[in-house]
């Protein structure tokens, strides 16, 4: 199993304002992913990191608004910039162990 | 690409009843499938898995899911719910090859009534 720990569990902020999550894991992993849930819908991938290597953005997410940073093998942060409140989600960092992903309990975030 | 439907967005169910909650999927290549679950303000957790070999997978908690290859899908099933079970389940899939990104359905918010 893998457990990851997410900083802050939730936090409100003001528009125009960036907000830094942290995930780490108990051991070390190749690969770490973000995904974004917003209000009554299911979750979507924001990108794919990789230590020593540019994150891997889907299609719709951009580095400039989500930039990642992976400094190591077991933590990573996702930085959420000039909010809006359509930013308003529930932020997940997950792992992959055994063909079986592992998620944190997530980061609520209000933009107001 | 991949993509995954849930058909019912909703399903009340009565304590003790037997429950289905359904999940198509669409992709070009093979893929793995999952479904999880997501308790009330908790964390997403895996209920089961399909990899390969015997197309119907027992999962924790009583749950089960069979994978139907003909029809593209992956119905999660229990013959007897409980109250605990009221959460939201969302059914994904991933590529064999390569990173496990994974693509959710939409969700299916189960409330079990006693």
């Amino acid at each position: 199993s893998a457990v990851i720990s997410q900083k802050p569990s939730r936090d409100i902020c003001q528009r125009g304002t960036s907000l830094t999550i942290q995930c780490q894991v108990d051991s070390q992993v190749t690969m770490m992913f973000w995904y974004r849930q917003q209000p009554g819908q299911s979750l979507t991938l924001i990108a794919t990191a990789n230590q020593g290597s540019e994150a891997t953005y889907e299609s719709g997410f951009v580095i400039d608004k989500f930039p990642i940073s992976r400094p190591n093998l077991t933590f990573s942060t996702l930085t959420v910039s000039n909010m809006s409140p359509e930013d308003s989600s529930i932020y997940l960092c997950s792992v992959e162990r055994g063909r079986k992903a592992f998620f944190g309990q997530g980061t609520r975030l209000t933009v107001v | 690409a991949q993509s995954v439907t849930q058909l019912d967005s909703q399903v009340p169910v009565f304590e003790e009843a037997p429950v289905e909650l359904r999940c198509n999927y669409s992709s070009s290549v093979s893929v793995y499938l999952f479904w999880y679950v997501q308790y009330p303000n908790q964390g997403l957790q895996l209920l089961l898995k399909y990899l390969s070999g015997s197309t119907l997978v027992k999962g924790i908690n009583g749950f089960e899911a069979e994978f139907n290859k003909s029809q593209t899908s992956f119905h999660l099933r229990k013959p007897s719910v409980h109250i605990s079970d009221t959460a939201e389940y969302f059914c994904a899939v991933s590529r064999l090859q390569g990173a496990q990104k994974l693509v959710f359905g939409q969700g299916t918010r189960l409330t079990i009534n006693p």
